[in-house]
C-alpha cells in the first residue's frame, strides 16, 4: 500500500539558517503530495502541495519539488524564524475510490534565536 | 473561511466509560474523517465518512464507532474506553481534490 517516509526529529536549528526536511514516498500511480505543519496546540494546516511531477509547491517562504524519479518531495526553506517552530508532515493521496491520505511520521523544527 | 470545531480540548475518562468526542463544520462538506495522532506513528484514520449516515473503516477501527446522523456532525464513540486509546483525536474534512482540513484536535486521557 501507499506509504510516506520522512527523517526523524527533532531537528533544531538557528534562526536564518536553511531548512531541509526530507521525504519520500512509496505510491501506486500518480499521488498528489502534500506537507502539513501543525503549531504547538493546534491541528494540522496544508502548507503547501504538488499534484503532478516536476511542479513545485510553495507558500510562506517554504518550498517542495514533486520528483518521480526519485519518488521524493523535500521541504525547504531559504531563512527560518522562531515562528515556524512546528511539526511538519509529509502525505500522499492516492487516485481512485476515496480520497484517502497518508501521513508521514511527522517532523519537530525548533528553530532558537 | 471553513470552521471545524471538536467539542472538548482537553478530556479525561475513566476505563470502561463511554465517550462521545464530536466535530461540527460550517460548511457543506461531504466528506468527514476520524484520525488519531500519536509519537512516532503520524496520523491514523480511524473512520471517514462520505454522506449522512454513510460510513467507511479505516485503518484502525477497532474499539470505535462513528455517527453522522447530519451533514455538519461527524460524532466518534469510544464503547468502552481503554488506557490504549489515550491520544490526540484530530477531525478533518475535506476542502478540494485530495486536501484535508483539520479541527484543533482533542486530547484524550484514559486513566
Amino acid at each position: 500500500g501507499d506509504s510516506v517516509t520522512q527523517m526523524e526529529g527533532p531537528v533544531t536549528l538557528s534562526e536564518e539558517a536553511f531548512l531541509t526536511i526530507n521525504c519520500t514516498y512509496t505510491a501506486t500511480g500518480y499521488p498528489s503530495l502534500f506537507w502539513y505543519v501543525q503549531y504547538p496546540g493546534e491541528g494540522l494546516q496544508l502548507l503547501l502541495k504538488a499534484t503532478k511531477a516536476d511542479d513545485k509547491g510553495s507558500n510562506k517562504g517554504f518550498e517542495a519539488t514533486y520528483r518521480k524519479e526519485t519518488t521524493s518531495f523535500h521541504l525547504e526553506k531559504g531563512s527560518v524564524q522562531v515562528s515556524d517552530s512546528a511539526v511538519y508532515f509529509c502525505a500522499l493521496s492516492g487516485q481512485g475510490g476515496y480520497q484517502k491520505v497518508t501521513f508521514g511520521t511527522g517532523t519537530k523544527l525548533q528553530v532558537i534565536p | 473561511d471553513v470552521k471545524v470545531t471538536q467539542s472538548s480540548r482537553y478530556l479525561v475518562k475513566r476505563t470502561g466509560e463511554k465517550v462521545f468526542l464530536e466535530c461540527v463544520q460550517d460548511m457543506d462538506h461531504e466528506n468527514m474523517f476520524w484520525y488519531r495522532q500519536d509519537p512516532g506513528l503520524g496520523l491514523r484514520l480511524i473512520y471517514f465518512s462520505y454522506d449522512v449516515k454513510m460510513k467507511e473503516k479505516g485503518d484502525i477501527p477497532e474499539g470505535y464507532s462513528v455517527s453522522r446522523e447530519k451533514k455538519e456532525r461527524f460524532s466518534l464513540i469510544l464503547e468502552s474506553a481503554s488506557t490504549n486509546q489515550t491520544s490526540m483525536y484530530l477531525c478533518a474534512i475535506q476542502t478540494g481534490p485530495y486536501e484535508q482540513y483539520f479541527g484543533p484536535g482533542t486530547r484524550l486521557t484514559v486513566t
